[in-house]
């Protein structure tokens, strides 16, 4: 089925351990993003790429790296987790332009003890 | 920079009744507006998309307004179901950033 892909689901980490979050998506949007949400927050963004090649901060870039290996693909890194970045990842995707909407994964819930 | 308030936190009604969601934003120079539905432990499901231009948008039960100039939108839902239970967000595309804010969400339950 068409839409996005986020791997894994689950996931626990030790403080100080390193991970990536890998996120791809089949529709040929240009444009994809990172999110994470945290209870009665709402949905913040990390970090977001408009195309192929290019990437910038959101609003909790902090702790955070991310990659845009090509067009499908957009990979969200912790250096050195903390508990603080216990949370539930979504990344998403949009094709260019106003009228088109967001289509999200299925998020990614990771813990850091 | 944005910001997206949706009110109420939390509602209950009970099966039948038509309900009323509501969302303000603080910057009205707005792409579109986007409201999804989040199951608990799921992703995030578009509803409605509303383009700047657009006041509403329809999709069987549910209706969606949008008044850029006051910076609200609501979110109308017509004969409330059980499955309708769920958190509704409410989210705006910025013309500058080309990303979306959210809101908090309204927790939603129907009871039957």
């Amino acid at each position: 089925n068409a839409g996005v892909t986020q791997t894994p689901k689950f996931q626990v980490l030790k403080t100080g351990q390193s991970m990536t979050l890998q996120c791809a998506q089949d529709m040929n949007h240009n444009s994809m993003y990172w999110y994470r949400q945290d209870p009665g927050m709402g949905l913040r963004l990390i970090y977001y790429s408009a195309s192929e090649g290019t990437t910038d901060k959101g609003e909790v870039p902090n702790g955070y790296n991310v990659s845009r290996l090509n067009k499908r693909e957009f990979s969200l890194r912790l250096e050195s987790a903390a508990p603080s970045q216990t949370s539930v990842y979504f990344c998403a995707s949009s094709a260019r332009g106003q009228g088109h909407g967001y289509t999200f994964g299925s998020g990614t819930r990771l813990t850091v003890v | 920079k944005q910001e997206v308030t949706q009110i109420p936190a939390a509602l209950s009604v009970p099966e039948g009744e038509n309900l009323v969601l509501n969302c303000s934003f603080t910057d009205s120079a707005i792409y579109n507006l986007q409201w999804f539905r989040q199951d608990p432990g799921k992703g995030l499901t578009s509803l409605l998309l509303i383009q700047s231009s657009q006041r509403e948008q329809t999709s069987g039960r549910l209706n969606a307004s949008l008044d850029k100039s006051s910076g609200r939108s609501t979110l109308y839902i017509a004969a409330s179901q059980p499955g309708d239970s769920a958190t509704y967000l409410c989210a705006v595309m910025d013309t500058g950033r080309r990303a979306l804010t959210f809101g908090s969400g309204t927790r939603l339950q129907v009871q039957p």
